[in-house]
């Protein structure tokens, strides 16, 4: 998985709780990202990362943040939990824009009761 | 509101048959095409991609196929084996930061 890691690798939590997913690569990758995974919508972008503390948002940000303090860690919090948020969140990275493939990571599967 | 349409949502296709997943999309400044393989329990991973100045790109027995002015590309996969049983994705690019969007998935099932 090109030097991804993401953890944990499954969680269930209770609606309410906060939630942090963590990515990181070991590539020096500049472009991080942050997916969920649902049955019928595909694969979604959450947030996205440029740069080191250079974040903004994708198409489903609401309820969700995030943080890059450094190159290889991308953090993925969610404040209150919901069971809408149940999915399975992937990271990926990209070296580029010039060379425009991501690799993805292994993916943490997250259930909210 | 989707930005990139894929049919089908699942395909069945005899060993050694041609598989073709077909995609959609409206955004005319998406400017990268690629395609994604995934398997169970793993994260997607880049098969394939073309860019909107060329109709047709081929690597090994994956090929894909665009159509600017109809605003469609698809994937065809030749001479289809049980290990291509996987689910598909397409994508699209626009702008900075290589954001993608994602089509919906084709979960093929090649059988013996």
């Amino acid at each position: 998985d090109a030097g991804i890691t993401q953890s944990p690798r499954h969680k269930v939590t209770e609606t309410g709780t906060p939630v942090t997913l963590r990515c990181h690569q070991t590539e020096n990758h500049r472009y991080m990202y942050w997916y969920r995974q649902d049955p019928g919508h595909g694969l979604r972008l959450i947030h996205y990362s440029y740069g080191v503390k250079d974040t903004d948002k994708g198409e489903v940000s609401d309820g969700y943040s995030v943080s890059r303090s450094k190159t290889e860690d991308f953090l993925l919090t969610l404040e209150s939990a919901t069971s809408s948020q149940t999915s399975v969140y992937f990271c990926a990275i990209s070296e580029s824009v010039k060379n425009n493939e991501q690799f993805f990571g292994p993916g943490t599967r997250l259930t909210v009761l | 509101q989707q930005q990139v349409k894929q049919s089908p949502q699942s395909l069945i296709v005899q060993k050694g048959g041609i598989s073709i997943i077909n995609c959609a999309y409206e955004n005319t400044a998406f400017d990268y095409f690629p395609w994604y393989q995934q398997f169970p329990g793993k994260g997607p991973a880049l098969l394939i991609a073309i860019r909107p100045d060329v109709s047709e790109k081929k690597e090994g027995r994956f090929t894909i196929s665009f159509n600017k002015s109809a605003k469609q590309f698809s994937l065809h996969i030749m001479d289809s084996q049980p290990g291509d049983s996987a689910t598909y994705f397409c994508a699209a690019r626009v702008g900075t930061a290589s954001k993608l969007t994602f089509g919906t998935g084709t979960r093929l099932q090649v059988t013996l």
